[in-house]
């Protein structure tokens, strides 16, 4: 079965700690997405990575950091700086850029709890 | 400012009812994608469209290129409906903008 996947599905952090939130697909997608749901927000663009090695920062990128060093996977990390982290984070991936499959597949989501 | 407007934020119906959610965007867009969220947060693709009208058994896509409008229709409403529905637009050559959703509820 093709797919996003997420882990783990909750994540308990004290404040001042980085966390790494795990995301691998397997639909050969070349672009991938990060993106974070607060509650009466619509989802806000994170990272994204049209490319192995490749990443551009999103409308909120502050406080995170990413790599893809795999066509797989692309890794986000909630450092220290972010100030408010509590969150529910989304995955997605879509098709090469440029083909016009636009279409973006999501993963499971992480919640994120920081204290 | 919001590239993506969604309407109504919230919508209780009965079951059987016909459901009508609209989306208006405000940029050039290559697409407009219809996600529904359950409440385990999960999202899942409904409808990716560009021109005219989609349909997917008892869900309806339409869109308005000139007028930079869409909707989401269902028919004969059911309980498993209930969903938050989100908006996306597809900025050509650049990001999707979310709208913030609306959550509908199905009442038996």
């Amino acid at each position: 079965d093709g797919g996003i996947t997420q882990s783990p599905k909750y994540l308990f952090r004290k404040e001042g700690q980085n966390v790494t939130l795990s995301c691998e697909q397997n639909l050969n997608h070349d672009a991938m997405y990060w993106y974070r749901q607060d509650p009466g927000q619509g989802l806000r663009l994170i990272y994204y990575s049209q490319i192995v090695n490749d990443f551009q920062k999103g409308d909120i990128a502050e406080g995170y950091s990413v790599s893809r060093e795999k066509k797989e996977s692309f890794p986000l990390t909630v450092t220290s700086a972010q100030k408010n982290p509590t969150a529910f984070y989304l995955c997605a991936s879509s098709a090469t850029p440029g083909t016009g499959r636009y279409e973006q597949y999501f993963g499971p989501g992480t919640r994120l709890t920081v204290t | 400012k919001n590239e993506v407007e969604q309407s109504p934020q919230n919508l209780t119906a009965q079951e059987g009812e016909f459901i009508t959610i609209n989306c208006s965007y405000s940029v050039g867009i290559s697409a407009l994608h219809w996600l529904q969220q359950h409440p385990g947060g999960g999202i899942v693709s409904l409808f990716m469209l560009s021109s005219g009208k989609k349909k997917h058994g008892r869900l309806i896509a339409t869109i308005n290129i000139q007028e930079k409008h869409s909707s989401l229709h269902i028919t004969a409403s059911h309980p498993r409906d209930s969903a938050v529905y989100i908006c996306a637009a597809f900025e050509t050559g650049n990001q999707f903008y979310f709208g913030t959703g609306t959550s509908l509820t199905v009442i038996p």
